[in-house]
Order: C-alpha cells, then sequence, then structure tokens
C-alpha cells in the first residue's frame, strides 16, 4: 500500500481561488518533507522543503507567500497555493522518507492543480 | 556545485537491453536511487545502491562506482510498458535527493 498519501488528486477552480494540499506520512514519522512542481514533459523541480516545527525551505524563485507551507505534525504537511492563477496550473507531488536514514523517498500520488 | 548528468531521451526495442547511465558529484554521499515515472504520474521507486556493485531485481539491476560517481540502470526484455522517464537521484550528506533531469526511454515495437 502507499506509505504516503496526497490529497486531492484533482483540483479544478477559478482563478484567484487559494488551494490546500494535504501530505501524510501513514506509516513512519518523517521531520522532513518535500515539496516538488512538474510541468508537463519537464523534470521534477523541489520548490521548498518543509520542516516539521519550523519554517519551511524555499528554493531560489520560489515565493514564499505564494506557497505556504505548513508542517504541524512530524505526518502531516500542507501546500497552500495562495490566490492561484493560470501559471500556477502544474503537478504538485509531496514526498518524504523517515527521519535521517538513507531510504528511498516515497512520493505521493500527486495533485494536478487546474486553475481556469 | 551538485550535479547529476544523464542523458535526455534514448530509444530501445521490444525485448531489447537497455542501459541508461547516470554519473554525479555531491557534497557527501548517503546512496543513490533510481525512479520511474510515467507521464501524468508520480516517481516510483525502482533501486537502492549505496555500496559497490551491482544490484539485480528482476528485469531492473542497478550499478554503482562511487570512486566513479558512476551509476547505471539496467532494463532487460524490454516491454512496451517500460516506456517511462527514468531519474537518478543521489542522497547527499544532508539525507537530501539531488535530482537528475531523468532519461525518457522510448520503446518501439
Amino acid at each position: 500500500g502507499a506509505v504516503v498519501s496526497q490529497h486531492p488528486s484533482w483540483v479544478i477552480c477559478k482563478s484567484g481561488t487559494s488551494v490546500k494540499i494535504e501530505c501524510r506520512s501513514l506509516d513512519f514519522q518523517a521531520t522532513t518533507m518535500f515539496w516538488y512542481r512538474q510541468f508537463p514533459k519537464q523534470s521534477l523541480m523541489l520548490m521548498a522543503t518543509s520542516n516539521e516545527g519550523s519554517k519551511a525551505t524555499y528554493e531560489q524563485g520560489v515565493e514564499k507567500d505564494k506557497f505556504l507551507i505548513n508542517h504541524a505534525s512530524l505526518t502531516l504537511s500542507t501546500l497552500t497555493v495562495t490566490s492561484a492563477h493560470p501559471e500556477d496550473s502544474s503537478f504538485y507531488i509531496c514526498s518524504a522518507h523517515p527521519d535521517r536514514e538513507s531510504q528511498p523517498q516515497h512520493f505521493g500520488d500527486g495533485t494536478r492543480l487546474s486553475i481556469l | 556545485g551538485q550535479n547529476i548528468d544523464q542523458p535526455t531521451e534514448m530509444t530501445a526495442t521490444e525485448g531489447a537491453i537497455v542501459q541508461i547511465n547516470c554519473t554525479y558529484q555531491t557534497s557527501g554521499f548517503n546512496g543513490l536511487f533510481w525512479y520511474q515515472q510515467h507521464a501524468g504520474e508520480a516517481p516510483t521507486f525502482l533501486s537502492y545502491n549505496v555500496l559497490d556493485g551491482l544490484e539485480e531485481k528482476g528485469r531492473f539491476s542497478s550499478f554503482l562506482s562511487r570512486s566513479k560517481g558512476y551509476s547505471y540502470l539496467l532494463l532487460k526484455e524490454l516491454q512496451m510498458k517500460d516506456s517511462a522517464s527514468y531519474l537518478c537521484a543521489v542522497m547527499d550528506s544532508n539525507y537530501q535527493l539531488i535530482w537528475g533531469a531523468g532519461t525518457k526511454l522510448i520503446i518501439k515495437p
């Protein structure tokens, strides 16, 4: 079964709407989770590293106020796309791996976001 | 800087064998991972190498040489469903994954 659950799978909404995406590790604790974005036919792009109990670390070029990350517990991180616009339409994927272990990152199934 | 290199695209024939290479330069090394990603889906884990040598798992094998900063993924008896992107990723000293851009593998009948 899946070890990382991501919800929702699909979102279609109007421009200006804020959208929240949840990422849960189901059978392990993850102090750190990762949020990626992927445009069609392009590679994964790391947006930010979500840290439990502290601020997320954003990659260069990613707007902190646009993409709000909350990592309130050791098993849950959320990404909120605020005031979404059509250019934010993309495939958003989260991942996690057990703390401080050389184990594979497990990915959620991804969220396909379409802003009209 | 940290860098992962892999070919952008490869083409192979159904039933054949293909080798996808990956070279890396990273700050520290805690293992190398291969993932498969079908179009429109999230990546799925294929293999993990932390020691030199070959790891075999069914039709897929992965090789690592840490001294050369080199790995390859070998796919045997190719099937049409193997058409996908294959991502090479290295876990650095901070246990963060550094991703390659992926190799798109096209399988022809």
